[in-house]
């Protein structure tokens, strides 16, 4: 089973609205996070935001926000007024603890992605 | 701070050649790792080192591949023989704790 599901290929929004990117997680671990990524067509690898599974609150880094419901396991990214240099694929991915062996160092798992293309 | 440096930044060679990819964390970072993008797969966790020990290497696809963190600033993914399904992005990240800051990636090319 994917530890992480990002289940749309692409999202088109126009301009100045909010989009919501989906992604739902599968874990058996108490303690875990999640965060999500940006790589526009240049290639690199942009951290966005971070949620803890014990955080109370929602993260927020600016027009970015993390819609976290534990109990569906979902951690939903929302983008509220869209610009068109939110055009870019969008990672999900969770970080947990790797296998026992490796003294409980924890590793990060990534989606598949979601390509968001912004229009005027 | 110049982030974390990844050389080459593209790289073409023929089948059966040997490739060294080079990384440089950020300072102070304890973590290292190095990944492999494609569309196929995604993206994917090869190997990552705490305080230069390996601490996981069962992403690392076969025993063509290797990699190396010598000391805290420097680390090489070597592919030796290389093969044309090897051809992908190949990032390397480092991190304090938790977030992972990329590298450029290096976009290697076997023909």
């Amino acid at each position: 089973a994917q530890k992480i599901t990002q289940t749309q290929p692409g999202m088109f929004v126009q301009e100045k609205e909010a989009v919501t990117l989906d992604c739902t997680y599968d874990t058996s671990d108490q303690s875990y996070g999640l965060f999500w990524y940006k790589q526009p067509s240049s290639g690199e690898m942009i951290f966005l935001i971070y949620q803890g599974s014990y955080d109370e609150q929602n993260a927020t880094e600016g027009r970015y926000s993390l819609n976290f419901q534990k109990a569906r396991k979902s951690a939903n990214l929302v983008i509220s007024a869209s610009q068109l240099g939110d055009s870019a694929m969008y990672f999900c991915a969770m970080r947990e603890r790797s296998n026992p062996r490796n003294s409980g160092y924890s590793t990060l798992t990534f989606g598949k992605g979601t390509m968001l293309l912004v229009s005027p | 701070d110049a982030g974390v440096i990844q050389s080459p930044r593209h790289e073409v060679t023929e089948m059966g050649q040997e490739v060294t990819l080079r990384c440089k964390p950020i300072s102070g970072h304890n973590s290292l790792f190095w990944y492999r993008q494609t569309m196929m797969r995604g993206l994917e966790l090869l190997i990552y080192f705490n305080n230069n020990v390996p601490i996981d290497d069962s992403g690392m696809p076969e025993d063509r591949f290797s990699a190396k963190m010598p000391n805290a600033s420097f680390s090489t993914l070597k592919i030796q023989p290389s093969e044309p399904r090897d051809s992908a992005v190949y990032f390397c990240a480092s991190s304090p704790s938790s977030e992972q800051f990329f590298g450029p990636g290096t976009r290697l090319t076997v023909l």
